[in-house]
């Protein structure tokens, strides 16, 4: 089954505690991204990879790492999470640039 | 300064008539455009999508219209169902580098 996965669901942390949100993709795809979902504000991009080491910043991107290894993964990095970080995480993958997304199942992420 | 605005956060409707979604953008230059539509607990799935140089598609129920001159973009849902309730997205393609999404628009239809 084509999918995006992205691991885990639910993720609690304290502040300061690195963590890394896995998100991986069987459809081949080139093109991948990282969104946050707040309450009146939608999805804005976080960081977004054209290619396999080829990242770039989105909206939001500060606080926030990525890496493009392989096509299929694309890990999201909070080096040191804050309090302002807590949201509602997607990662989203397309087959090229600026066409339609498939998008996780998202993590929701509180950092206290 | 968001570039795409869904002004209402909510819309509550009878099952059965026209739900009418509605997003504004900023930048003549943006040139496809897309609805998602998001369930509790779920991604935002994929809705339907019309590029600028048509004003109308369809597929089913849903009907995206765009108005170019009035950077107006809607989403006709007829009839309207229960199961149409959830989140709607509207996004853009802005500069063919990503997609810039509005902040949603909450649907819901009364049985």
């Amino acid at each position: 089954e084509a999918q995006v996965t992205q691991n885990p669901r639910y993720l609690i942390t304290v502040t300061g505690k690195k963590l890394t949100v896995t998100c991986s993709q069987n459809m081949n795809h080139e093109y991948m991204s990282w969104y946050r979902q707040d309450p009146g504000l939608g999805l804005r991009q976080i960081y977004y990879s054209m290619n396999v080491e080829v990242t770039d910043k989105g909206d939001v991107p500060e606080g926030y790492k990525v890496s493009r290894k392989e096509k299929r993964n694309f890990p999201l990095i909070l080096e040191s999470p804050s309090p302002n970080q807590t949201s509602l995480y997607f990662c989203a993958s397309s087959f090229r640039t600026g066409e339609k997304l498939f998008f996780g199942s998202g993590t929701q992420l509180s950092v206290l | 300064d968001q570039q795409v605005k869904q002004n209402s956060p909510s819309l509550s409707v009878q099952e059965g008539r026209i739900s009418i979604l509605n997003c504004d953008y900023t930048n003549s230059m943006f040139d496809y455009f897309l609805w998602y539509k998001k369930y509790p607990a779920e991604g935002p799935t994929f809705l339907i999508s019309i590029s600028s140089i048509k004003d109308k598609n369809e597929d089913g129920r849903f009907t995206v219209f765009l108005n170019k001159s009035a950077k107006h973009l809607s989403l006709h849902i007829v009839p309207s169902q229960p199961g149409d309730s959830a989140v709607y997205f509207c996004a853009v393609n802005n500069a063919g580098n990503m997609l810039t999404f509005g902040g949603g628009t909450r649907l819901m239809v009364k049985p």
